[in-house]
């Protein structure tokens, strides 16, 4: 069973500021989600990566396949940014690919 | 596109009470996951339905809980009896073959 680990749990950052939040798993993965989710429950699919990097306006995620290593990166950021942000993995082989996910991110971020 | 689609928003019921949520993923999406999101954890997964086959059904509490996908597309999840530690927002997702996952914006459960 794969263990997805976040941090921080919890970060609060001033407008403007490079922010970076970490994920990482123990067993080999075929892709691995970031994913966004506001105060009512919704989830949003912000990228899906198997390996390299991505970017989307002002997020970024990459992704180490041999460390078990993604990060996902805010440049300058916004208010309106405030949500949880959350790693979730698909594990290799079977039929059953349903996510394992990471508790979240709760990111604020201060005018 | 229309995305997953997810009734009731909110829900809130006595225990030992019985509740039933309903999904519409994805047109063409083949795959769809019920997850469920206790408040400050991620979510975990109760359910993968293949078309109307279920995949995986590993960590459903299947003495109350129990699901359905009778023609591939619409889904319903049942809980009976309800218990207080059920309260949770109860997410469906759809994909078509692992990848384009799309959530719905889940059913927020309060067992009182």
């Amino acid at each position: 069973k794969n263990e997805v680990e976040q941090s921080p749990q919890n970060l609060t950052a001033q407008e403007g500021e490079f922010i970076t939040i970490n994920c990482s798993y123990s067993v080999g993965i075929s892709a691995l989600h970031w994913l966004q989710q506001h105060p009512g429950g919704g989830i949003v699919s912000l990228f899906m990566l198997s390996s390299g990097k991505k970017k989307h306006g002002r997020l970024i995620a990459t992704i180490n396949i041999q460390e078990k290593h993604s990060s996902l990166h805010i440049t300058a950021s916004h208010p309106r940014d405030s949500a949880v942000y959350i790693c979730a993995v698909r594990s290799l082989g079977g039929g059953a690919d349903g996510l394992t996910f990471g508790k979240g991110t709760h990111l604020i971020i201060q005018p | 596109e229309a995305g997953v689609a997810q009734s009731p928003r909110y829900k809130i019921i006595e225990k030992r009470q019985s509740v039933a949520f309903w999904c519409n993923p994805i047109s063409g999406h083949a795959t769809l996951y019920w997850y469920q999101q206790i408040l400050g954890q991620g979510p975990k997964l109760l359910i993968q339905f293949q078309n109307n086959g279920v995949v995986d059904d590993s960590q459903l509490p299947k003495d109350r809980f129990s699901a359905e996908r009778l023609k591939g597309v619409d889904s319903t999840l049942k809980i009976q009896p309800a218990k207080l530690e059920d309260s949770a927002v109860y997410l469906c997702a759809s994909s078509l073959q692992g990848y384009g996952y799309t959530f719905g914006s889940g059913t927020r459960l309060t067992v009182v």
